[in-house]
């Protein structure tokens, strides 16, 4: 099957810092999403972005899908931003399933 | 906003009793998805639904099924729950963004111990 794997798996920031997370898929995919699960435990959606580049406030994200690869980009991360960050693909199939990564843990600190 | 709810956060099973987690979304969605979450493996998918009755196994269904009835609810069912299967079980569903996009709704997720 198809393999996600994240990197870096655990990221310590200071708060106000910058931060790349990286998502590489071993096949062509149909969708990719980037999720962020808070420390209660809830998924969110940040991006559904299989392929180019979107932004939300300090929050973006790039998929080069020729080349297998997604990056999210957090600027002037804060304490909120803490938590696990999963990628996500969806193979090319009828039936929308996906597959995900281990994910990164970042930790922000004040 | 859509909900996708799960009936229980917390739950406590015995081996080999039978387990159901139930989860419900109000939206009218056609695909539904259990997954398992365990730390260092990220989230694996179990089973999966894309429509009533039909149902696909995922990457790791042993010792589950599930059973889809009506399109609002998708059941995951342990039919002898073991202490390997302890873990964090999330319950999504697919949501329109808008523009094409496509995207999952999660619920808030059961954490079963089986002791």
């Amino acid at each position: 099957g198809i393999q996600v794997e994240q990197s870096p798996p655990d990221l310590i920031l200071q708060e106000g810092a910058n931060s790349t997370l990286r998502c590489n898929f071993s096949d062509s995919v149909n969708n990719l999403q980037w999720f962020h699960q808070n420390p209660w435990g809830q998924l969110i959606n940040l991006f559904y972005i299989p392929s180019g580049t979107k932004q939300n406030g300090r929050l973006s994200a790039t998929t080069v899908a020729t080349e297998r690869y997604s990056l999210l980009y957090i600027s002037s991360s804060q304490t909120t931003d803490s938590g696990v960050y999963f990628c996500a693909v969806e193979r090319i199939t009828n039936n929308n399933d996906m597959r995900f990564g281990a994910g990164t843990r970042l930790t922000v600190k004040p | 906003d859509v909900k996708v709810t799960q009936s229980s956060r917390y739950l406590v099973k015995r081996t080999g009793e039978k387990v159901f987690l139930e989860c419900v979304q109000d939206m009218d969605h056609e695909n539904m998805f259990w997954y398992r979450q365990d730390p260092g493996l990220g989230l694996r998918l179990i089973y999966f639904s894309y429509d009533v009755k039909m149902k696909e196994k995922g990457d790791i269904p042993e010792g589950y099924s599930v059973s889809r009835e009506k399109k609002e609810r998708f059941s995951l069912i342990l039919e002898s729950a073991s202490t390997n299967q302890t873990s964090m079980y999330l319950c999504a569903s697919i949501t329109p963004l808008g523009g094409g996009d496509r995207g999952y709704t999660f619920g808030s997720g059961t954490r079963l111990t089986v002791v």
